[in-house]
């Protein structure tokens, strides 16, 4: 099975940075993502690690490391609108995902 | 980027009625379809991989004979919730990917209410 942790909730200001952990154990391992969600709304993609290190992609970063089971998303330069739910979620070898509970992102002005 | 749409965006219905959900790939060929189910503030729980052409393999706990699921086509599968009760309404999201693609593509889901 699959077991995969992330810090409930997290709150910053605007323009500041955070960053999100995530550890997991699982019986397969075929790459790890991110995604944000917005209340009511389908999951959308951030970032896609298989090897270990760090995958940039604009404000947000992602880094892996496989032999410690961690991972964690960094947002830069926050914005208001970066305020969402940020899950977690590993792949296995049939290509199914299994997801963290999520980070729920809160940005004060 | 692809595009993944469900029909219907919400639904409500009565107790002991049925609802088909529908999840389609606009642009590209899904041969693998996966259907998942959130509660309000939790995360997204997988409920059945689907392959077309092929009998859906559900997770542990998933109930596939209340859960119907068909991929008929590459672009093309369904979910009927049967005899529907309130437990059951959740946020029901499908996601599809295209064999050797790494993404899997969310749809906007649909929120099924059962009164």
């Amino acid at each position: 099975g699959q077991n995969i942790d992330q810090p409930t909730e997290m709150t910053a200001t605007e323009g500041a940075i955070v960053q999100i952990n995530c550890t997991y154990q699982t019986s397969g391992f075929n790459g790890l993502f991110w995604y944000q969600q917005h209340a009511g709304e389908a999951p959308t993609f951030l970032s896609y690690n298989v090897l270990d290190g760090l995958e940039e992609k604009g404000r947000f970063s992602s880094f892996l490391s496989r032999s410690k089971g961690y991972s964690y998303l960094l947002l830069k330069e926050l914005q208001m609108k970066d305020s969402a739910s940020y899950l977690c979620a590993v792949r296995d070898g049939d290509y199914k995902l299994s997801f963290g509970a999520g980070t729920t992102v809160t940005v004060r002005a | 980027g692809a595009v993944v749409s469900q029909h219907p965006s919400w639904v409500i219905c009565k107790s002991g009625t049925s609802v088909k959900i529908e999840c389609r790939s606009l642009d590209f060929q899904a041969t693998t379809m996966f259907w998942y189910r959130q509660f309000p503030k939790q995360s997204l729980m997988l409920m059945a991989t689907s392959n077309e052409g092929s009998k859906a393999t559900y997770e542990q706990g998933v109930e596939k004979d209340k859960f119907l699921i068909n991929h008929a086509s590459l672009t093309l599968s369904t979910l009927t919730v049967t005899s529907a009760h309130p437990e059951d309404s959740s946020f029901y999201i499908c996601s599809a990917r295209d064999t050797g693609e790494v993404e899997q593509y969310f749809g906007p889901g649909t929120r099924l209410t059962v009164t």
